[in-house]
């Protein structure tokens, strides 16, 4: 079965640079959440969307933006990197049922290994 | 804060027995989903148990949750070496669509 993409898988990028990870969720699923995981941490929750539009927003730096294209697949683009930044950054996808209000699973995908020197 | 916190942090048992890993959160949630990650590796999902609910069962998993007390648990029984990995709860905030991941256990499982 089809599982969500994230590219590129490692990224090494140096101050100040700027990086673009990119996610493209199972088909069919039109909702994409993205985390940043730090060495150690646990997953925090950065932005979400739904039928590409923004969702919810949770601690994401005002250097990072994001959107969902019409595709679905969804980037995150990173400005003025900074050491703090290296980090797992992952992408889920979920169907979302918003009129039943179902709730759904979040799948996850293999995430981007981001190494900020 | 964080919404979900998880206890014991690290767990080790071994081979065979049983792991219970708990978590609280904070607020009102529509669902609790756990997860499980290998070291640096993706998180795969493991649970999904809706508000409503109060325990469900998936082969050797078993979740329970107490929306009273804002707690849930996840038991492993005869558990395996592969079983080995942090297991993570992650629960949507106050009904949105943000989820947020508890700290984490840390399980090991001894041969």
């Amino acid at each position: 079965a089809a599982g969500v993409i994230q590219s590129p898988r490692h990224l090494i990028k140096e101050k100040r640079e700027t990086a673009t990870l990119k996610c493209y969720p199972i088909p069919r699923h039109d909702t994409v959440y993205w985390y940043q995981q730090g060495p150690g941490q646990d997953p925090q929750f950065l932005i979400s969307f739904y039928e590409k539009m923004q969702s919810d927003k949770g601690s994401i730096p005002d250097r990072f933006s994001a959107q969902q294209f019409s595709d679905y697949h969804s980037e995150l683009n990173m400005s003025s990197l900074e050491l703090g930044d290296s980090a797992l950054y992952f992408c889920a996808s979920s169907p979302r049922t918003v009129r039943t209000g179902r709730a759904y699973e979040q799948y996850f995908g293999p995430g981007t290994r981001l190494t900020v020197t | 804060s964080q919404q979900g916190e998880e206890d014991p942090q690290a767990l080790s048992i071994q081979e065979g027995e049983n792991a219970t890993m708990n978590c609280s959160y904070k607020t009102s949630i529509n669902n609790l989903q756990w997860y499980r990650q290998n070291s640096g590796r993706g998180l795969v999902h493991l649970i999904l148990i809706r508000s409503n609910e109060r325990e469900k069962h998936s082969g050797r998993l078993r979740v329970t949750l107490d929306t009273s007390k804002k707690s849930s648990s996840l038991l492993i029984t005869a558990s395996r070496a592969a079983d080995t990995a942090s297991y993570f709860c992650a629960t949507d905030w106050g009904g949105t669509y943000k989820y947020i991941f508890g700290t984490g256990t840390r399980l090991k499982v001894l041969a």
